[in-house]
């Protein structure tokens, strides 16, 4: 059974940083991209940020560049997020989604995905 | 950026009676288009993918339609579990994009 499980939110001040963690079981984790969505209270699902199955390809949204940055660490099945520079429109639930593919920078549907993590900008 | 504009926000509908949901697209998405079902505090669950077919284990009370920029997601009979937000995504073009989302609740 495939499981991921998102770690690392919290409350953090405007211009600050967070890493986030997703843990990775139940599948070969080197096998698959895998996705960062995000969603702000009462709204919507935003896509985030993809990064290939052997992390030598990243893609993000317009709207991430140049503040989160992307990376896996396959010996550990954990994918990350480090968000830099934090405003309060980043405030949202996180979650980690499993690709169904090994290359990233496609669009994809998404099976599999974590139970979020929150991230709450606020002074 | 292809937007996915969700409608109605809100549909208030009693158990047992049809839902009917629409998601436009502001181009042509072909086919690929996905619906997912959120309850509070949970991770979205994929419905229906490619417009019209149903995930693995989904109850075929949940059907999809359309193609090109208009699609709709039909719920035939509400159950008490059906009562959530539906959101749709297009994976036509990079990146993928989701709509606004519909709230089911029930009136």
């Amino acid at each position: 059974e495939v499981q991921l499980v998102e770690s690392g939110g919290g409350l953090v001040q405007p211009g600050g940083s967070l890493r986030l963690s997703c843990s990775a079981s139940g599948f070969t984790f080197s096998s698959y991209a895998m996705h960062w969505v995000r969603q702000a209270p009462g709204k919507g699902l935003e896509y985030v940020s993809a990064i290939s199955s052997n992390g030598g390809s990243t893609y993000y949204a317009d709207s991430m560049k140049g503040t989160f940055t992307i990376s896996r660490d396959n010996s550990k099945n954990t994918l990350y997020l480090q968000m830099s520079s934090l405003r309060a429109e980043d405030t949202a639930v996180y979650y980690c989604v499993k690709g169904d593919i090994a290359a990233a920078g496609i669009a994809e549907y998404f099976q599999h995905w974590g139970q979020g993590t929150l991230v709450t900008v606020s002074s | 950026e292809i937007v996915l504009t969700q409608s109605p926000a809100t549909l208030s509908l009693s158990p047992g009676e049809r839902a009917t949901l629409s998601c436009r697209a502001s181009q042509s998405v072909s086919s690929y288009l996905a619906w997912y079902q959120q309850k509070p505090g949970q991770a979205p669950r994929l419905l229906i993918y490619d417009a019209s077919n149903r995930a693995t284990g989904i109850p075929a009370r949940f059907s999809g339609s359309g193609s090109g920029t208009d699609f709709t997601l039909t719920i035939s009979s509400l159950e008490p579990e059906d009562f959530a937000v539906y959101h749709c995504q297009q994976r036509n073009y990079w990146p993928p994009t989701f709509g606004g989302g519909t709230k089911v609740e029930i009136k």
